[in-house]
């Protein structure tokens, strides 16, 4: 059974940009969450999708956000990004409360 | 709201010696809690996860945690560690409906000394 893919491993990008990340969650699973990482502020929980809908929403800016496909594969973008976004964002899919976590995308911001 | 709490931040220990790592949670409501274990510049990996039924719970690579609901602990043991076990581990707690998400510790950086 394949895990939770997370493209791309890497990212660097420019202050202002945008960025999208991807997330494919485990086969059947149809809840997909986020969270960043930092050194700072350790794991925050940004959004939780479940089949297409957003679900729950944590304490972040507008210029985060996130959608999710019929295939339970879910995006998250930031827009305008600032330096302090430099993070691992993490993809998690869930099925009975068990979260799978997938490798990561290390974003940073120049 | 729920919170966690991780009392210590490093922890060494000789190999082949037993370790503790500490967690207590707050919630007004039932929680399930989870202990993750992170090796760098990797994602995040389940060790094991108290959901329901017997408070004592073993999971992979010889680890096991007590849920002790009288005081709110979660505390993770492991009877002879390995260098290998050296990684960052994370104490989890979530709920029901808005508080489903994952809420975590500030974590635990295991170093086993050999």
């Amino acid at each position: 059974k394949a895990g939770v893919t997370q493209t791309p491993r890497y990212l660097i990008k420019t202050r202002g940009q945008q960025v999208t990340l991807s997330c494919s969650p485990i086969s059947g699973h149809r809840s997909v969450s986020w969270y960043q990482q930092t050194p700072g502020q350790g794991l925050q929980f940004l959004f939780e999708y479940f089949s297409e809908t957003q679900r729950n929403k944590g304490n972040f800016p507008g210029r985060f956000s996130g959608r999710q496909f019929s295939n339970s594969r879910s995006e998250m973008n930031v827009s305008t990004l600032e330096l302090g976004d430099s993070a691992l964002y993490l993809c998690a899919s869930s099925s009975d409360r068990v979260y799978t976590f997938g490798s990561g995308t290390r974003l940073t911001v120049v | 709201a729920q919170s966690v709490t991780q009392l210590d931040s490093q922890v060494p220990v000789f190999e082949e010696a037993p370790v503790e790592l500490r967690c207590n949670y707050s919630s007004s409501v039932s929680v399930y809690l989870f202990w993750y274990v992170q090796y760098p510049n990797q994602g995040l990996q389940l060790l094991l996860k108290y959901l329901s039924g017997s408070t004592l719970v073993k999971g992979i690579n010889g680890f096991e945690a007590e849920f002790n609901k009288s005081q709110t602990s979660f505390h993770l043991r492991k009877p002879s560690v390995h260098i290998s076990d050296t990684a960052e581990y994370f104490c989890a707690v979530s709920g029901s409906g808005s508080a489903r998400q994952l809420t975590f510790g500030s974590g635990t950086q295991l170093t086993v000394l050999p």
